[in-house]
């Protein structure tokens, strides 16, 4: 499987702000994904990134809120945008054609 | 909207005795299946998956089993480890494309 490195692996930030988090994977993989995993919870999908194209986003979430980058098959970025405390959670992302590789997380928490 | 679920959120073991995770999911469609382990500030880790095409599949310690006429799927852990104490999780897709997780079982081992 697929190495997949994640940065940064934590942060804490104010709210009102924005954090992008980079996920970089050692092979060419056509498809990424980035999911929410609120504490105590399991994981819920956020959206696809594709290269090349808009991501697709699951429902409840939007791109003004969380904008995904796709600039080659091996690196995405996610924004998580103007930042409430409610947004503390580890974000994720994944590979795999199911998505089924994931990366370390990263942890945020937002004051 | 359909959604994978687990029985029981905590599972205590005794170190050396069999574990049984069970999980129920409810998409009639979904065809490929995994299950995860996630110890604390990790990532979700690939533990073994099957195909809705089979009934069971072995790995390492571990036993997936697939249960397609009442939609159950169950890992067993051999002589479980004090290693193995962790959240399992259950996910599901179909066409493989994109996973649905259930909520997850905590697992610990007593020594």
């Amino acid at each position: 499987s697929a190495v997949i490195s994640q940065k940064p692996s934590r942060d804490i930030c104010q709210r009102g702000t924005s954090l992008t988090i980079q996920c970089q994977v050692d092979s060419q993989v056509t498809m990424m994904f980035w999911y929410r995993q609120q504490p105590g919870q399991s994981l819920t999908l956020i959206a696809t990134a594709n290269q090349g194209s808009e991501a697709t986003y699951e429902s409840g979430f939007v791109i003004d809120k969380f904008p995904i980058s796709r600039p080659n098959l091996t690196f995405s970025t996610l924004t998580v945008s103007n930042m409430s405390p409610e947004d503390s959670s580890i974000y994720l992302c994944s590979v795999g054609v199911s998505g089924q590789f994931f990366g370390p997380g990263t942890r945020l928490t937002v004051l | 909207g359909e959604s994978v679920g687990l029985h029981l959120p905590t599972l205590s073991v005794q170190e050396g005795d069999n574990s049984i995770i069970n999980c129920a999911y409810s998409n009639s469609a979904s065809d490929y299946f995994i299950w995860y382990k996630q110890e604390s500030g990790k990532g979700p880790q690939f533990i073994i998956d099957i195909r809705s095409n089979m009934d069971k599949r072995q790995g390492q310690r571990v036993t997936v089993l697939l249960n397609k006429t009442v939609k159950h799927l169950s890992l067993q852990i051999a002589a479980t480890q004090p290693g193995d104490s962790a959240v399992y999780f259950c996910a599901e897709s179909t066409n493989d494309y994109k996973l649905s997780f259930g909520a997850g079982t905590t697992v610990t081992v007593r020594a």
